[in-house]
């Protein structure tokens, strides 16, 4: 059965503190390793997709990197907009979107 | 910008009620999905769709029917609402070939 880990659950940071966060993965042929963005009320929203160990992907203070067992999401200098759960998936083996499992998300919190 | 317009924000029912969650998207995606959302469990896949009249079951259909009459309209059946199916639900579309969902802000289901 195809599991995802993140932590830590919840992560506390001054503003311009970097730090990373880490989803844990075991899937069976992993097609692709997504990362989403999720603010208090709303739905998801799309980061990134990474699809072989060594594959890196950057968005303004973000960077996601992927291991053959494990992704990490770094935070460079957050700000307090960047406070959300982020949520880390993978989608395994052949078909769609019914093979993805979600993790449970790590929330983030940028104090000023 | 993609958008995915649940139509309702908060639903509170009562037990044994016949419940209709609705779903559309205004980008002409073929593929259409239902989550929900508990904490600790993360997201989980009820049903999807990758064409109108077309379903398929998800991880936890259990209690649940869809119907995809229209392309653009995905809705989530609870033939008889139980307190268990308190959630958060989320629906999502993506287009043919893409790996990025796009969410709906997702209704908060209360049965009482």
């Amino acid at each position: 059965e195809d599991q995802v880990t993140q932590s830590p659950e919840a992560l506390r940071l001054q503003e311009g503190e970097s730090s990373s966060l880490n989803c844990s993965y075991t899937v069976s042929g992993l097609r692709g390793l997504f990362w989403y963005r999720q603010d208090p009320g709303k739905g998801p929203e799309f980061l990134f997709t990474l699809y072989s160990a060594g594959e890196e992907k950057e968005k303004e203070r973000l960077k996601a990197t992927l291991t053959k067992k494990e992704s990490f999401l770094h935070i460079t200098a957050p700000k307090p907009e960047d406070s959300a759960t982020y949520l880390c998936a993978v989608q395994a083996g052949s078909g769609g979107y019914q093979k993805v499992t979600f993790g449970t998300g790590t929330k983030l919190q940028v104090i000023p | 910008d993609v958008k995915v317009t649940q139509s309702s924000r908060y639903l509170v029912k009562r037990t044994g009620e016949k419940v209709f969650l609705e779903c559309v998207q205004d980008m002409d995606h073929e593929n259409m999905f239902w989550y929900r959302q508990d904490p600790g469990l993360g997201l989980r896949l009820i049903y999807f769709s990758y064409d109108v009249k077309m379903k398929e079951k998800g991880d936890i259909p259990e209690g649940y029917s869809v119907s995809r009459e229209k392309k653009e309209r995905f809705s989530l059946i609870l033939e008889s609402a139980s307190t268990n199916q308190t959630s958060m639900y989320l629906c999502a579309s993506t287009g043919q070939g893409s790996e990025k969902l796009f969410f709906g802000s997702g209704t908060q289901l209360s049965v009482l």
